[in-house]
């Protein structure tokens, strides 16, 4: 079926410390894959992408992981601030009859300690 | 740069009114998208709009409308609204690059639609 899920729905750590997000997609055919982040009152803001081709790309602080044989996708947050507080959303593209269609994950809400 | 802009912020109707939720996409942007938000139940794809046509359309009813006008900026109607129609709806924009699945969406801060 059409679904990308997430393995934790919330997530709390201290300021300074690495968090890693973790998503989980059904669809095998899904070629793109995104991470979102939504903080209260606004809309999602763009972190970072990553094609089925690759298994990793980096940005600045954050780490996107790509395992197709599990169909797994991860996000790393390195030296985690209070400012990274927020619901965190991976979706998948698939194109075909989907195509122009993001499907989301439930969301992780993380929450930064100081 | 401006990023996608989206009126009204908050709109509330009752059970069985129309609602019409306006969306202005980034400066050369082609591609509008709408997606809702209900509580505990994410974004749902509702509508994919580009050069003037619609694309793609998600699992809802009919009454979900929209269009969008020549200069791209969209708007979406809802007719004959229930209480579950109680949602975000966020519009987001792309490129439009055509069959490109890596064209990034951006979003817009939604609009907050409560129906009584």
């Amino acid at each position: 079926g059409e679904s990308v899920g997430l393995h934790l729905p919330t997530l709390s750590v201290q300021e300074g410390d690495n968090s890693i997000i973790n998503c989980a997609y059904s669809n095998s055919a899904s070629d793109y894959f995104i991470w979102y982040k939504q903080e209260s009152g606004k809309g999602p803001q763009f972190i970072i992408d990553i094609r089925s081709n690759m298994d990793k790309r980096q940005g600045q602080r954050v780490t996107v992981l790509l395992n197709k044989t599990v169909k797994h996708l991860s996000l790393q947050i390195a030296a985690t601030q209070p400012g990274d507080s927020a619901v965190y959303f991976c979706a998948e593209n698939y194109g075909g009859t989907s195509y122009g269609k993001l499907t989301f994950g439930q969301g992780t809400i993380l929450t930064v300690h100081p | 740069e401006a990023g996608v802009t989206q009126s009204p912020t908050h709109l509330i109707k009752t059970r069985g009114q129309q609602a019409t939720l306006r969306c202005s996409p980034i400066s050369g942007h082609t591609s509008v998208y709408w997606y809702q938000q209900a509580l505990g139940l994410g974004l749902q794809f509702l509508l994919w709009y580009d050069e003037g046509e619609e694309r793609n359309r998600g699992n809802f009813p009919p009454r979900f409308s929209g269009r969008q006008f020549p200069n791209y900026s969209s708007e979406l109607n809802v007719n004959a609204l229930e209480l579950e129609d109680s949602a975000l709806y966020l519009c987001a924009s792309s490129t439009g690059t055509s069959g490109d699945l890596t064209d990034t969406q951006y979003f817009g801060p939604g609009t907050r639609l409560t129906v009584l």
